[in-house]
């Protein structure tokens, strides 16, 4: 069964760091593109970034560029999303969502996991 | 960027079908996934690649992208088809992935 566990979210201040984790199983790690995708309080999905399965090729939203860092160990199965100068802007559930197809594109999200929720207030 | 515009709401009494729709620049050239979302749960991928049905996705969820107009249906609408909608597409020239802005479907 495909399985994937997101941790890392808390509370934070404006300005603050935080690194989210998202743990796979259940299927070839290494051969999958790993994406963030977030969801504010009430609002709509909104990606934030995807890593192919190598790590070679990493997109960022145009909200989340220069700010965030997508990376993964495919040793660990594992994705990380490096979350630098937060503003409230960027509270939201952050969900780990894997593509379904291992042939290298990027396409669409076959699974999610139950997401973290980060929170950015003074 | 490419925005994707949905109905914000879709009313539909039990039985009946849905129909939910989704506008975008040219989207004929795209491949459109649909996702469901119910309150506090992460999203489910319904329809794949306008068309395709995910095993575990009953019949009565289908895709189209006729008339250059991707529509979900749901046939047979039942309580728990109560959801948020989404569709969503990869885009090439920015190298995003773009959701569209959601459709709430209520069973009346």
């Amino acid at each position: 069964e495909v399985q994937l566990l997101e941790s890392g979210g808390g509370l934070v201040r404006p300005g603050a760091s935080l690194r989210l984790s998202c743990v796979a199983s259940g299927f070839t790690f290494r051969k999958y593109a790993l994406n963030w995708v977030r969801q504010a309080p009430g609002k709509g999905l909104e990606w934030v970034s995807g890593i192919s399965g190598g790590g070679k090729t990493i997109h960022y939203a145009d909200s989340v560029k220069g700010r965030f860092t997508i990376s993964r160990d495919n040793s660990k199965s594992t994705v990380f999303l490096q979350l630098n100068s937060l503003t409230a802007e960027d509270t939201a559930e952050y969900y780990c969502a894997k593509d379904q197809y291992d042939s290298g594109t990027f396409s669409n999200f076959d699974m999610w996991g139950q997401g973290t929720l980060v929170t950015v207030s003074p | 960027s490419y925005v994707l515009t949905q109905p914000p709401s879709v009313s539909v009494a039990p039985g009946q079908t849905a129909k939910i729709t989704c506008y975008g620049t040219n989207i004929g050239r795209y491949s459109v996934h649909w996702y469901q979302q119910k309150p506090g749960q992460a999203p489910v991928l319904v329809v794949y690649d306008d068309s395709g049905r995910p095993s575990g996705i009953p019949e009565r969820f289908s895709g189209s992208a006729s008339g250059n107009t991707p529509t979900l249906t749901i046939r047979r609408v039942e309580a728990g088809d109560e959801a948020d909608y989404y569709c969503q597409v990869w885009d090439d020239g920015s190298a995003h992935y773009v959701f569209g802005t959601g459709t709430k479907v209520t069973v009346l």
